[in-house]
């Protein structure tokens, strides 16, 4: 079973700039989570899809961080313009079921982006 | 506010000796607990814990959950080089929606 895909592994840009990274969650999976990861901390959940719908956005700093889920499969999060404090690893993570809170989650490489 | 807490923030052992490690957490509506293994960038699952599953065992790791007194440990037995990773303890509640509330991990070196 292939697992979580991410692209791209490592970004580097320059504050203001914008960039996007990429998830494929494994086939079937309904929920996709992002997290961003600072370095020293647990991950923190960003933003929760259900199919294409959106179940939890709260902690997505709206004003500068967007995400869709195409079709239920593929997500995007976007981040524009970015600021030294998102320097941190992108996770982006899926599971079977409904997110009942009894289903594994499966987490991609992850991508480290470097704001400077 | 929901939160996990997991100590020590780090440790450093030798070869062969046994660890624990501690989750402890304050969450609306508990519903799982889960411990991952971070070597490099992606977590990858150990264990999950829930009301009808208090204690896990896989080779040398072992995890119980305590819900009275709201925490879990993961014991490492025997421990090797190859455990040397942050150990991640992640709380699934249900507060509206369904989510996960990670602790800020325990790093762990083991010495050889």
């Amino acid at each position: 079973e292939a697992g979580v895909a991410q692209s791209p592994r490592y970004k580097i840009i320059e504050k203001r700039q914008s960039v996007a990274f990429w998830c494929n969650p494994i086939s079937g999976h309904a929920t996709l989570y992002w997290y961003q990861q600072i370095l020293g901390q647990g991950p923190k959940l960003l933003i929760q899809f259900q199919n294409n719908g959106v179940v939890d956005d709260s902690q997505l700093p709206k004003d500068r961080f967007s995400a869709e889920r195409l079709k239920g499969v593929d997500s995007t999060l976007k981040i524009q313009p970015a600021k030294l404090e998102d320097s941190a690893v992108y996770l982006c993570a899926s599971s079977l079921g409904a997110g009942t809170g009894y289903n594994e989650q499966f987490f991609g490489p992850g991508t480290r982006l470097t704001v400077l | 506010e929901d939160k996990v807490v997991q100590s020590p923030l780090s440790l450093v052992v030798h070869e062969g000796d046994t660890v624990t490690l501690n989750c402890s957490y304050e969450v609306t509506n508990f519903r799982s607990l889960l411990w991952y293994k971070q070597e490099k960038k992606a977590p990858t699952f150990l264990f999950m814990l829930t009301s009808s599953g208090i204690e896990k065992k896989s080779g040398r790791l072992s995890s119980i959950l305590d819900k009275k007194e709201l925490f879990s440990i993961l014991n490492i037995t025997a421990t090797q080089t190859g455990d040397s990773a942050i150990y991640l303890c992640a709380v699934g509640s249900l507060s509206g929606t369904y989510k996960y509330i990670f602790g800020t991990g325990t790093r762990l070196k083991v010495l050889a």
